[in-house]
């Protein structure tokens, strides 16, 4: 069963500009949270969707934001990109909304510059 | 204010010996906690869990420990090898919200 799938793997970006992540989740999962990591403030929830829908949101500004699709992928927005937007992208998906057990994908490499 | 604390950065420990990570939380409405191991280049990966109505469960070397009134758990690797070395993290969950990440802990097993 294929795991968590992330692409891209790595991107640079400029201030100002905006960038669009993706996540495919496990084959059957339905529920995909997004965080971000960043050496001093470690994982830091983003958002959750479940069933294309929003379902928790952390404490990141507007800029941030996502969607869900029918079959469960998930992409993340960024605009107006800042320096400190500079992280890694962690998504995780899990069968059911806020699940116990999520599984996370590789990641995506965001520098901003 | 961090919900889930790791208030050590780094723990180095001899292969084959014990080690211990701890993490506090403060929210006492959090009934389900997890640790992950994380290696460099790589998401994390799900170790370990414990629901609140339990003080311990064991999976293999890997050990956690809840004290609830507390607010502590601990992990316990008994033995520790070298392939061990990785940053862990903790998270918390009130069933059914997120999750909510401690800072990690860098272990390094020594050979």
């Amino acid at each position: 069963k294929a795991g968590v799938t992330q692409t891209p793997r790595y991107l640079i970006k400029t201030r100002g500009q905006q960038v669009t992540l993706s996540c495919s989740p496990i084959s059957g999962h339905r529920s995909v949270s997004w965080y971000q990591q960043t050496p001093g403030q470690g994982l830091q929830f983003l958002f959750e969707y479940f069933s294309e829908t929003q379902r928790n949101k952390g404490n990141f500004p507007g800029r941030f934001s996502g969607r869900q699709f029918s079959n469960s992928r998930s992409e993340m927005n960024v605009s107006t990109l800042e320096l400190g937007d500079s992280a890694l992208y962690l998504c995780a998906s899990s069968f059911a909304q806020g699940g116990t057990e999520a599984f996370f994908g590789q990641g995506t490499r965001l520098t901003v510059v | 204010d961090q919900q889930v604390k790791q208030n050590s950065p780094s723990l180095s420990v001899q292969e084959g010996r014990i080690s211990i990570l701890n993490c506090d939380y403060t929210n006492s409405m959090f009934d389900y906690f997890l640790w992950y191991k994380k290696y460099p280049a790589e998401g994390p990966t799900f170790l370990i869990s414990i629901s609140s109505i339990k003080d311990k469960n064991e999976d293999g070397r890997f050990t956690v420990f809840l004290n609830k009134s507390a607010k502590h758990l601990s992990l316990h690797i008994v033995p520790s090898q070298p392939g061990d070395s990785a940053v862990y993290f903790c998270a918390a969950s009130n069933y059914g919200q997120n999750f909510v990440f401690g800072p990690g802990t860098r272990l390094s097993v020594l050979p």
